[in-house]
């Protein structure tokens, strides 16, 4: 069964401080991963796309990186803002039959950034 | 583009009474999800439509739950008759799917928060 796990489930971090959130997947056959920003009573917004061959990917202060072997990706956030406090929700898509696919949703981290 | 629009934002009905979400997918995308989402179990998949046609429907809870894709631009997700554990955020997502690998990003629409009394 297709698995995506990410820790921590919550995080407090101050005002200007980094962090790096995680994601272990069970996805297969791998197509890609996805980090995506929720801000409260918000849709999910995509931040980030890594297919296999990628092994870092940075948009402004979030950098995501990608281990194809271990399965494992992260999102590291710099410098962080206020603005950041969101949940972080980690994506898989696998490449079904007939061209079909079904992305994989992890619980989220909980991101909370105290000034 | 105006993204993808669902109505209504807030929901509030008591036990036993349908309610009918709506969905419009952003022009040209050919795949459109609905999606619970709790605090406890996150989000959900519950139905998957690709060129309006069911995909996978393994996440409908039981019969009580429906949901159809009459045209490309219009989607609904009907629960009749609602009960209090139906209480939760429903999210309708469009994307445009390649054949054989999809790079497609998943958008969001606001959801629709539902409490059910």
């Amino acid at each position: 069964k297709n698995q995506v796990e990410q820790s921590p489930q919550s995080l407090i971090i101050l005002e200007g401080k980094n962090c790096t959130l995680q994601c272990n997947y069970t996805v297969s056959p791998f197509s890609n991963l996805r980090w995506y920003k929720q801000d409260t009573g918000r849709g999910p917004v995509s931040l980030t796309i890594m297919t296999f061959s990628e092994n870092t990917k940075s948009n402004g202060r979030y950098t995501a990186t990608l281990d194809a072997d271990t399965k494992q990706s992260s999102l590291h956030i710099t410098a962080s803002q206020l603005s950041d406090s969101a949940s972080y929700i980690c994506v898989v898509s696998a490449t079904g039959t007939g061209g079909s696919y079904i992305p994989t949703f992890g619980r989220g981290t909980s991101l909370i950034v105290h000034p | 583009d105006a993204g993808v629009i669902q109505s209504p934002r807030h929901e509030v009905t008591e036990m036993g009474q349908e309610v009918t979400l709506r969905c419009k997918p952003i022009s040209g995308h050919n795949s459109l999800f609905w999606y619970r989402q709790t605090m406890m179990r996150g989000l959900e998949l519950l139905i998957y439509f690709n060129n309006n046609v069911p995909i996978d429907d393994s996440g409908m809870p039981e019969d009580r739950f429906s949901a159809k894709m009459p045209n490309a631009s219009f989607s609904t997700l009907k629960i009749q008759p609602s009960e209090p554990r139906d209480s939760a955020v429903y999210f309708c997502a469009s994307s445009f799917e390649l054949a054989r690998a999809n790079t497609g990003e998943l958008f969001f629409g606001e959801g629709s928060r539902l409490t059910v009394l």
